[in-house]
């Protein structure tokens, strides 16, 4: 158990729809991470959080978004949805910036399976 | 951050050491060697990492060359429950945090 709580772990829904998946980090972690997992793409970075701000951005579609919230916890809202959007999320989180305590470890959790009908 | 090769698959008898090779020849001065593991559709997990001394703990073993250029990880007993994707990714431990995940080697522990 990595500490990082996903929840759904499933979602099923239909495409043109909106979902969000929810994120808690590890007790004291300040960053956040989403990754994107499809079969064909590989771990995807999407986007990264630090204490609430935007830390760093990977291939994170337009129609994606994300937040941290005050608690660390982090949402990632999906909208407009489409078949190739049916993938894993994982979120992730660490303890700090390089420079603080921590060995740049990410601990990941068990993901949510998103299924695009 | 520097790009790595792994070798796309390989196999292991159960019980015997695991090697698994990852070549980094444009790492620079400042970047570590991580490496983390999936096993199948799980969230990744850290293994190890290291700057340019081996470095060794409960899971495994973590063999740098002197010119950095390539690494090898070494399960040494290896179960089934090591079957998975590994990834070797290198990186500096810089204010950004994220991991960028190649492709990996799928490490298939035959009994």
């Amino acid at each position: 158990d990595s500490g990082v709580t996903q929840t759904p772990k499933h979602l099923i829904t239909a495409t043109g729809q909106r979902v969000t998946l929810r994120c808690s980090p590890r007790s004291g972690d300040l960053s956040v991470y989403w990754y994107q997992q499809s079969l064909d793409q590989g771990l995807q970075f999407l986007i990264q959080y630090y204490n609430g701000e935007e830390r760093a951005k990977g291939n994170i579609l337009e129609r994606f978004s994300a937040q941290q919230f005050p608690d660390l916890h982090s949402e990632l809202n999906l909208s407009s949805l489409e078949l190739g959007d049916s993938a894993l999320y994982f979120c992730a989180s660490s303890v700090a910036l390089a420079g603080e305590t921590g060995t740049g470890e990410l601990f990941f959790g068990e993901g949510s399976r998103l299924t695009v009908l | 951050d520097a790009k790595t090769t792994q070798p796309t698959s390989m196999d292991c008898a159960e019980g015997r050491a695991a090697n698994l090779p990852c070549n980094h020849s444009t790492i620079s001065g400042n970047e570590y060697v991580y490496w983390y593991r999936q096993i199948h559709s799980q969230g990744p997990q850290y293994i190890i990492h290291g700057l340019k001394n081996n470095e060794t703990n409960e899971m495994a073993s973590l063999i740098i060359t002197e010119d950095r250029k390539s690494s090898t990880l070494i399960l040494p007993h290896a179960t089934l429950r090591d079957t998975a994707v590994y990834y070797c990714i290198v990186r500096v431990v810089s204010n950004t945090g994220k991991l960028i995940f190649g492709q990996g080697t799928t490490l298939q522990v035959k009994p």
